[in-house]
């Protein structure tokens, strides 16, 4: 149980374009959703916490009309990077929690050009 | 400002031997402390969580341990595998809600 995948696995874009990247649990209800970045050799970075139905809660320093969440169901959240930058190339999770555990999801490889 | 420090050189041991990993935090009061193991180019799995409340806890190889006081969590895998090798993350919580920080990881590498 607890399943948690991402869509897509890795994405390369222009830079200006926009990247939309889809997060859901599988197999339960998440009451909140994380994004988290996270750069080479470097540990995650939490961007984001987002519960459905109300708007997400952004960490300092991350701009919320660059990076767009939307979280219209329990088990679905997206996010959408708007134009995207060579410095925005980053590895983007998810992860998804009914209770104290979070489960991530696979990760968005982003490139841009 | 909250740390998170785990031990950013790389843990090298034999096969069969018990691997040890240290995360320490200063300036943090966690309701609770998770491991997760990380893979190249994949997302955290979660392996275990304590709480604030509990000083071990167990599961199959696993064992970690919660010292409050010491604000340090100790993270063991028993009679360690080549496939044990991975970067391990510990993460706290705050009391209020479930947000989580991350410390930068260590990676562990057990040889055959």
């Amino acid at each position: 149980g607890a399943v948690v995948s991402q869509h897509p696995s890795w994405v390369i874009c222009k830079s200006g374009t926009s990247v939309k990247i889809e997060c859901r649990s599988l197999d339960f209800q998440a009451t909140t959703m994380f994004w988290y970045r996270q750069f080479p050799k470097q540990s995650l970075m939490l961007m984001a916490t987002s519960n459905e139905g109300s708007k997400a809660t952004y960490e300092q320093g991350v701009e919320k009309d660059k990076f767009l969440i939307n979280h219209a169901s329990l088990t679905l959240s997206t996010l959408t990077v708007t134009s995207a930058h060579p410095e925005d190339s980053s590895f983007y999770i998810c992860s998804a929690s009914d209770g104290p555990e979070q489960f991530f999801g696979p990760g968005t490889r982003l490139t841009v050009l | 400002s909250q740390k998170i420090e785990q031990n950013s050189e790389a843990l090298n041991i034999q096969e069969g031997k018990t691997a040890t990993l240290t995360c320490n935090y200063t300036n943090y009061s966690p309701a609770y402390l998770q491991w997760y193991r990380q893979d190249p180019g994949r997302g955290p799995v979660f392996l275990l969580l304590i709480r604030e409340n509990e000083k071990e806890k167990r599961k199959e190889r696993l064992k970690v341990t919660f010292d409050t006081t010491l604000k340090q969590s100790l993270f063991h895998i028993t009679a360690s595998q080549p496939a044990d090798s991975a970067t391990y993350l510990c993460a706290l919580a705050p009391n209020a809600g479930n947000m989580l920080t991350f410390g930068g990881g260590t990676r562990l590498m057990v040889k055959p």
